[in-house]
């Protein structure tokens, strides 16, 4: 079954500190990989996304992540945090459908990062 | 462009009512999805449409339900409410499906009492 897997709620980083948010899938066939984040009383906003091509893909606020096929992750990161970083960050996958598998996306339960002043 | 509009954005009803909830794409967006968000099951997708016809379900029972209209607007529909129902609902447009990143609205605070 596809599940998406975000092994810390709670990540902890001092500004200006590089920061890493953790995030493992399984799919039957090829992996869309999106990151999400939500801001407090504030909807999902689209962060990055892999669908194919370069390992490392960049995105919005100086975020990027990294593709690991083998180790099946998709691991967020910035190389100097900011506390307006602060917010609810959601892995999310979807099958490409390239070994019947379902389209539907699955999302992770999120990690809250932290950033200290 | 204006953002993912979802109406109403708080919503009181009792067990046993029904709900519909209303969802305006961004412009030019032709999928429509709804997700349901809780602190205990996290973000749980319900449903997508695609030019008025439903793509994939997610595994709730038959008594959510959904359409998308002609002009990509979509509505849930929420039968025989449950106190398990209570979440905040999420509406997400894409220009398509799988590969196209989601732009979500605010979503609506349902609560079942």
């Amino acid at each position: 079954a596809q599940s998406v897997a975000q092994p810390e709620d709670q990540v902890n980083v001092a500004e200006g500190n590089p920061l890493t948010v953790k995030c493992t899938y399984s799919v039957s066939g090829n992996p869309y990989l999106f990151w999400y984040v939500q801001y407090p009383n504030r909807g999902l906003q689209f962060l990055l996304k892999y669908i194919t091509g370069d390992n490392l893909v960049k995105g919005s606020y100086g975020f990027e992540a990294e593709f690991n096929k083998s180790q099946t992750s998709f691991h967020l990161k910035k190389p100097s945090a900011l506390v307006s970083d602060s917010a609810l960050y959601f892995c999310a996958v979807r099958d490409g459908g390239s070994s019947g598998g379902s389209y539907i996306p699955t999302f992770g339960r999120g990690t809250s990062l932290i950033v200290h002043p | 462009k204006a953002g993912v509009t979802q109406t109403p954005r708080y919503l009181i009803k009792t067990r046993g009512q029904q709900v519909t909830l209303s969802c305006s794409p961004i412009s030019g967006h032709r999928s429509v999805s709804w997700y349901q968000q809780t602190p205990g099951q996290g973000l749980q997708f319900l449903f997508e449409y695609f030019s008025e016809t439903q793509r994939n379900k997610g595994n709730f029972p038959g008594r959510f339900s959904g359409r998308q209209f002609s002009n990509s607007r979509s509505e849930m529909n929420v039968s025989t409410l449950e106190l398990g129902d209570s979440a905040l609902y999420l509406c997400a447009s894409s220009l398509g499906y799988t590969s196209y990143e989601q732009y979500f609205g605010p979503g609506t605070r349902l609560t079942v009492t």
